[in-house]
């Protein structure tokens, strides 16, 4: 069975600053592999996804993702972080057998001025 | 707008109410799902539905009953319910059951149980 692992509970960074958020993931095969972002009372969105090829994804809002498979990580990053970012942060990951994707117990982004 | 919508956004119920939370996906998708959310826990997948018919109940207690009357609604039913199951629940759909479908997810009900 897979499983993920967010070793952050929270993470502060400064607006302007890069953000490196850890993501490490157990699974037999190749995993499909996600992150999601929750603003405060809003429900999950989808911020990228890695499912093969280049192990460098781009996604939404200027957020970036690599999956290191020698490493199990696939950790998200963004260059510079804006206030808007505070929020929390889901890395997931799917089996090839059906819907039971596994979501990590995410990490809280705090950002200070 | 998420293309899935949750009613009420916020609930409170006794431990002796039966109550009920709606989610209704405008997606056209064909899986929908129930997820629960408690503070400092992972998301907790508690139901599956694909095209109407449940295919995943992960050992959740039976004061919990989904419904699904087709593949744009999915409903929760409550009834005597335990103040820990006070959390935020998720509702969520995609267009297939497959490891690699992204989920879209309804803004959540908050549930306190008194």
């Amino acid at each position: 069975a897979q499983s993920v692992t967010q070793p952050d509970i929270h993470i502060t960074v400064s607006e302007g600053a890069s953000l490196e958020l850890r993501c490490n993931y157990s699974y037999g095969a190749t995993p499909y592999l996600f992150w999601y972002v929750q603003s405060p009372g809003q429900g999950l969105q989808l911020l990228l996804k890695y499912f093969s090829g280049d192990t460098l994804v781009q996604g939404i809002k200027g957020f970036e993702a690599e999956f290191k498979r020698s490493q199990s990580s696939f950790n998200l990053r963004k260059p510079s972080v804006h206030w808007s970012d505070a929020a929390e942060y889901f890395c997931a990951v799917g089996n090839t057998g059906g819907f039971k994707t596994i979501f990590g117990a995410g990490t809280r982004l705090f950002v200070k001025a | 707008e998420t293309g899935v919508t949750q009613t009420p956004r916020h609930l409170v119920m006794g431990m002796t109410n039966k109550k009920s939370l709606k989610c209704e996906q405008h997606l056209g998708h064909n899986a929908m799902y129930w997820y629960k959310q408690s503070a400092k826990k992972p998301l907790e997948l508690m139901f599956v539905y694909n095209f109407k018919e449940q295919t995943e109940n992960n050992s959740v207690p039976s004061r919990f009953s989904p419904e699904c009357p087709n593949s744009s609604h999915l409903f929760l039913h409550l009834h005597t319910l335990q103040p820990e199951d006070s959390a935020l629940y998720l509702c969520a759909s995609s267009q297939d059951r497959g490891g690699n479908t992204e989920a879209f997810f309804g803004q959540g009900t908050r549930l306190t149980v008194v």
